[in-house]
């Protein structure tokens, strides 16, 4: 396995454009995260599912985001209408959550988004 | 929500021991967790305490007070290797997403 992993690892692109992620976790994880990273700052929290299931959305996640994993598997996660404070780093993020265990998320590398 | 303390910045010496304090309040609690993090790269996990004492990971230790919120992250023999930016995070109680505190980075000097 080679871990999670995300695609591009660096965009940029002007305000006002759309622009779309990709992150593909460990296979037989059914719990994916995403979350968005901004320098001198931990990760905050914007989305995650169970399978296919979107289970939450961070208030952070305008109606600008939308995040998508259609079959369970890889995620996609949209941001529309780009803004400068969009600028960061975003993280996806996979784990296996069974019956008690301890639920240890495993980061994909990063899309470095930076907006002009 | 959960407020997540520690501090921003550490300098040691190679060889030297290190800890890095975390404090936390939380509606509940669900385990707490250390991740390391280089520069430019993803956070990878290191350790999970959900009841009190020390856990020992070769030159990583990590405790946990629950009734005090608060943890500590000890690193042993450093090495140039370690220098990086150490998180703590939490999840709320009978969730899985984290919540981190801002990160502490350790720089290790020769």
């Amino acid at each position: 396995d080679t871990g999670v992993s995300q695609d591009p690892r660096h965009k940029i692109t002007k305000r006002g454009q759309n622009v779309t992620f990709r992150c593909d976790p460990i296979s037989e994880h059914n719990r994916l995260y995403w979350y968005r990273q901004t320098l001198g700052q931990g990760p905050e929290f914007l989305t995650y599912f169970q399978n296919e299931a979107q289970l939450e959305k961070s208030r952070l996640l305008s109606d600008r985001f939308s995040a998508e994993r259609p079959k369970g598997s890889f995620s996609t996660l949209e941001i529309q209408r780009t803004e400068q404070g969009d600028s960061a780093m975003y993280l996806c993020a996979s784990s296996w959550v069974g019956e008690g265990g301890v639920d240890e998320q495993f980061f994909g590398p990063g899309t470095r988004l930076t907006v002009l | 929500g959960q407020n997540i303390d520690q501090p921003t910045e550490m300098t040691a010496t190679e060889g030297a021991i290190v800890q890095i304090n975390c404090t936390y309040q939380t509606s509940g609690f669900n385990g707490l967790f250390w991740y390391q993090q280089h520069a430019g790269e993803a956070p990878t996990f290191l350790s999970y305490n959900v009841l009190d004492g020390l856990e020992e990971k070769g030159r990583f230790s990590s405790f946990l007070s629950r009734s005090k919120g608060y943890s500590y992250l000890l690193l042993k023999e450093l090495q140039m290797k370690d220098s990086a930016s150490y998180l703590c995070a939490v999840p709320p109680s009978g969730d899985y997403k984290l919540s981190f505190g801002a990160g502490t980075t350790v720089t290790v000097r020769a």
